[in-house]
């Protein structure tokens, strides 16, 4: 079936720090690709997203690419700050497959001054 | 605008109770889904509801069962209630019929459920 595996976390960074959270899919069809964001005592909120190889999503300052050669989407910020805190979760979805959105497990970030 | 909004936010049971969980969308959003979020295994699909039907349903025992009322809010029941059910349960609601498959959903805060 299909599924998506974060890297493990916690991750504690440095403000300004640059920031590459890992994500990889496994999918039957030809998925699109999502990262949410949870800031604390919030809900998940769409970041950014990409639905064809090659695509770029950015938001935020943060990018990723959808790498269909190594299903790959992993997301990426050059500076991260303080308020980028927050619980990260990647997530695909294929066409067709009665609308479902299949989560990773998430990472939680923190940013300290 | 009012955001997707759940109750209760915390909720304690015992084994073999029953618990409701209910979900309000944002006005004019007619699908709502629910997730469920246990420590460790991220966010696990339960339920899709659209117009009323039940569109899609996860992995998930009989007796998760919900429903959508005709002002497009909806209510999740877990009957049987087990030790593992412990999870924070979240509703998100979207505008567009199918609107998983853009990515388009918007999150409430969920709802804690503790089962001792």
């Amino acid at each position: 079936g299909d599924s998506v595996t974060q890297m493990e976390g916690p991750v504690t960074l440095s403000e300004e720090a640059f920031l590459t959270i890992n994500c990889t899919y496994t999918a039957t069809g030809y998925p699109s690709l999502f990262w949410y964001v949870q800031y604390p005592g919030e809900g998940l909120q769409l970041l950014l997203k990409a639905t064809k190889a090659d695509d770029k999503g950015s938001n935020k300052g943060f990018e990723a690419t959808y790498r269909k050669e190594t299903t790959s989407f992993h997301l990426e910020k050059g500076s991260v700050q303080v308020s980028d805190s927050a619980v990260y979760f990647c997530a695909l979805s294929v066409p067709g497959a009665n609308s479902k959105l299949t989560f990773g497990k998430g990472i939680t970030l923190s940013v300290r001054p | 605008e009012a955001g997707v909004t759940q109750s209760p936010t915390h909720l304690i049971k015992t084994r073999g109770q029953q618990a409701t969980l209910r979900c309000s969308p944002i006005s004019g959003h007619t699908s709502v889904y629910w997730y469920q979020q246990a420590l460790g295994l991220g966010l696990q699909f339960l339920l899709w509801y659209d117009e009323g039907e039940e569109r899609n349903r996860g992995n998930f025992p009989p007796r998760f069962s919900g429903r959508q009322f005709p002002n497009y809010s909806s209510e999740l029941n877990v009957n049987a209630l087990e030790l593992e059910d412990s999870a924070l349960y979240l509703c998100a609601s979207s505008l567009v019929y199918g609107s998983a498959n853009t990515g388009e959903l918007f999150f409430g805060e969920g709802s804690r459920l503790t089962v001792l």
